[in-house]
């Protein structure tokens, strides 16, 4: 079966930069959800969408944006890149909101030097 | 502050033994998850519950809505168990779909 995809899965970026995450979810699934999990951390939930529009919002800082496109994949969009954001970043997928089993990807690694 | 408080945070048992981790939260919940992380990261969900009780294989989730508590129970455990257990909590409230997670019980099942 399909599982949700996210590319990069690695990523290396220096301060400053500006890095894009992408996140591919299962077929027909409405809904995305980014999380970021740090070295040691449970993950934190940063945004999600559901129908392309945003539906609930986290502690996504203001230098992240996100957005679904017309075939509802997602991307996060993040600037200013500073050594704190080097983390784990999830993209889950269900089939509308709350009531329905998130299906994780497996990750993008992000290492900020 | 809504929490998500698991307990315990580290268990090392032998292959063959019956396993509990516990989870409990501190407002109303639309659902409850139970997710698990292998060491390379990955995060697979392993359950989601509103009421009740459910099971998949050797693995058993309860949940008691009224004493905010949940259990996952692990029977006949093998090596191949052992990973990062999460709990994981969607909050009641319009649009609160984003999962709120407990730190996770690390679970190490010796041969």
């Amino acid at each position: 079966a399909a599982g949700v995809i996210q590319s990069p899965r690695h990523l290396i970026k220096e301060k400053r930069e500006t890095a894009t995450l992408k996140c591919y979810p299962i077929p027909r699934h409405d809904t995305v959800y980014w999380y970021q999990q740090g070295p040691g951390q449970d993950p934190q939930f940063l945004i999600s969408f559901y129908e392309k529009m945003q539906s609930d919002k986290g502690s996504i800082p203001d230098r992240f944006s996100a957005q679904q496109f017309s075939d509802y994949h997602s991307e996060l969009n993040m600037s200013s890149l500073e050594l704190g954001d080097s983390a784990l970043y999830f993209c889950a997928s269900s089939y509308r909101t709350v009531q329905e089993t998130q299906y994780f990807g497996p990750g993008t690694r992000l290492l900020v030097l | 502050k809504n929490e998500v408080e698991q307990s315990p945070q580290n268990l090392t048992a032998q292959e063959g033994e019956f396993i509990t981790i516990n989870c409990s939260y501190s407002v109303g919940i639309s659902a409850l998850h139970w997710l698990q992380q292998h060491p390379g990261g990955g995060i697979v969900s392993l359950f989601m519950l509103s009421s009740g009780k459910k099971k998949h294989g050797r693995l058993i989730a309860t949940i008691n809505i009224q004493e905010k508590h949940s259990s996952l129970h692990i029977t006949a455990s093998h090596p191949r168990d052992s990973a990062v257990y999460i709990c994981a909590v969607n909050y009641s409230g319009g649009g609160a779909d984003g999962l709120t997670f407990g730190k996770g019980t690390h679970l190490i099942i010796q041969p």
